[in-house]
This record gives structure tokens, sequence and C-alpha cells, in this order.
């Protein structure tokens, strides 16, 4: 089955604890981007990926960091969190510039 | 820069009633439109698209016609069910930013259909 998954799916952190959210596909996917869901704002894009190796920031970078080993994984690394990076976090992929974005289930982080 | 926006909810509508939920939008270059649902503790799912202007998208008896002239994509059902109860966003990707052609997503719309 060609899908996205995200883990954990769930977090609960406290303040500076390094983080990892993991994201990998399966359908070959060149491009991969993170996204941050929040009330009354939809979603707004972390970082994004056009290949391996090849990542740049999007809208709102602030306080994360990605990495493009591999074509199918794609994790967000969250150095030192903050409370203000409470969200839900949903990575997506894509085969082509301009294709439909497949998105994982989304992993519903807190930080205390 | 772009934007996406979309009516103030939530909705709260009766079971066969029609729907219509609003989207405008505004680009730099010329974007593709989509409508994605996201069904309670899912992830967003591609309900329909479009690409060019005068397009209509449509899916599981939604459609959304791409209004270049009024710079609207606007989803509509004749006859919802309560399996529509869901957060409904309008997004762009817009062509013109090359290869990122990141979704700019609306703020989205609970839907909320009662039996």
């Amino acid at each position: 089955e060609a899908q996205v998954t995200q883990n954990p799916r769930y977090l609960i952190t406290v303040t500076g604890k390094k983080l990892t959210v993991t994201c990998s596909q399966n359908m070959n996917h060149e491009y991969m981007s993170w996204y941050r869901q929040d009330p009354g704002l939809g979603l707004r894009q972390i970082y994004y990926s056009m290949n391996v190796e090849v990542t740049d920031k999007g809208d709102v970078p602030e306080g994360y960091k990605v990495s493009r080993k591999e074509k199918r994984n794609f994790p967000l690394i969250l150095e030192s969190p903050s409370p203000n990076q409470t969200s839900l976090y949903f990575c997506a992929s894509r085969r082509g510039a301009y294709n439909e974005q497949f998105f994982g289930p989304g992993t519903r982080l807190t930080v205390l | 820069g772009n934007s996406v926006t979309q009516m103030e909810g939530p909705v709260t509508l009766s079971e066969e009633a029609f729907l219509t939920i609003n989207c405008t939008y505004t680009a730099t270059g010329y974007p593709s439109l989509f409508w994605y649902v996201q069904y309670p503790g899912e992830g967003l799912q591609l309900l329909l698209k479009a690409t060019k202007a005068d397009d209509k998208g449509s899916n599981k008896g939604f459609e959304a016609t791409y209004r270049k002239e009024t710079t609207s994509f606007h989803l509509e059902k004749g006859s919802v069910q309560v399996s529509d109860s869901a957060v409904y966003f309008c997004a762009l990707s817009d062509h013109y930013t090359g290869a990122n052609s990141k979704l700019t997503f609306g703020k989205g719309i609970t839907l909320s259909v009662r039996p």
C-alpha cells in the first residue's frame, strides 16, 4: 500500500529535550515536505526537500532541522524544543513538482 | 505573495442539505488549486483538484470550478451526508515558485452534518 508514515503519532516532551520525528514514504517520491498545523492558521510549510541531500527552508523553519540521506526518509529534528512548537505536524511527499501531495497521519507534539 | 482565503466556520448542516464552501486566492503565477479533507484523527487527503482556468474538479459528489476571473474555487455538494463531517482546506500550488511549488493553505473550515 502506498503511504507516508510518521512516528511517533503522539509525543509529550519538555523544553530543551532534543527530539526527532521520523517520516518515511514507499512511493519513491523525490519531493518531501514538513508542515505544521495550528488552529486558525491552516498548514504552513517548515522545510522541504527536492531529492537526497537537497533541502531548503519553507515559511516557518526557525527551531527545526531536517535531513535527507535516503530518498524514502525525511526526519524532522527539534534540537531544543520550546512550547511554541506545540503543534500538529504533517509530512508529505509527491512525485513531481506539480503533482498531488500525499500526507502522513500526523504527529501531535506537546512541549511543556 | 500567495494566499488562500476561506469562509469563516464552523458550518453545521442537516443531512441532504446543499453545501457551498467559499474559497478565493491570490497568486503571483499560474496556480493549481486543491481541496483537501481531514477526517477526525487522520491526515489530509486530496478531495479534488483543478490545474487551469475553467477546469472542474470532482470527487465523491463534491465539485469545484477554477474561476480565474473571480480568483475563486468554491466547493459544492448537492446533498451532504453525516460521513462528510470533516475539516476542509482549500490550497494552491503556484508553478511560478519553481521546484518547491509548496501548498499554500487556507485556514480550514469544520463541517458538521447532523442526521
